[in-house]
């Protein structure tokens, strides 16, 4: 089955110390993405990669960092200077042509104490 | 600049009751919209989507959207709720070419026997 992967669903992490979520597809689509997902705030878009070893910044990329080394995958790093990393964090992917339907995974709920 | 504002963050019925979950946007050019759904601990599913053509889109799960360029809304309806629809609801734009969605905030749909 073609799907994204995220891993793993729950992470806990103590403050100042950094922490890489994992994003898979085997969709071979080109683009991906990166939100975080606050209460009542929506989703906000991190980074985003529309082909491989190329990333943009999205709204809010301060704290974090993205590398995008093969098509298939999108790890996210949430480093120390992220000021308020505990949310839930979703990947997604889309094909070149269609960049706004996007397929998303099943998100990490990151904590951080 | 887009943005899409999501009028209310909780919408309660009672099942079988008929639904509207509201979204408005701001642009200036042609956009695209969207309806994306979320159930409890999950990612985002696509739930249905405008691009061109007939305003009134539909999904199989018998939720449909009407685009209103005067009024610059894409609001979500559904004539008879089950208890199975209960899940946050994200409307999104995408302005033609941009190489990314925008997010509303949110409605959490809550259906009660």
């Amino acid at each position: 089955d073609g799907g994204i992967t995220q891993s793993p669903k729950y992470l806990f992490r103590k403050e100042g110390q950094n922490v890489t979520l994992s994003c898979e597809q085997n969709l071979n689509h080109d683009a991906m993405y990166w939100y975080r997902q606050d209460p009542g705030q929506g989703l906000r878009l991190i980074y985003y990669s529309q082909i491989v070893n190329d990333f943009q910044k999205g709204d809010i990329a301060e704290g974090y960092s993205v590398s995008r080394e093969k098509k298939e995958s999108f790890p996210l790093t949430v480093t120390s200077a992220q000021k308020n990393p505990t949310a839930f964090y979703l990947c997604a992917s889309s094909s070149q042509g269609q960049i706004y339907e996007q397929y998303f995974g099943p998100g990490t709920r990151l904590t951080v104490t | 600049a887009q943005s899409v504002t999501q009028l209310d963050s909780q919408v309660p019925v009672f099942e079988e009751a008929p639904v509207e979950l509201r979204c408005n946007y701001s642009s200036s050019v042609s956009v695209y919209l969207f309806w994306y759904v979320q159930y409890p601990n999950q990612g985002l599913q696509l739930l249905l989507k405008y691009l061109s053509g007939s305003t009134l889109v539909e999904s199989i799960n018998g939720f449909e959207a009407e685009f209103n360029k005067s009024q610059t809304s894409f609001h979500l309806r559904k004539p008879s709720v089950h208890i199975s629809d209960t899940a946050e609801y994200f409307c999104a734009v995408s302005r033609g070419g941009a190489q990314k969605l925008v997010f509303g905030q949110g409605t959490r749909l809550t259906i009660n026997p």
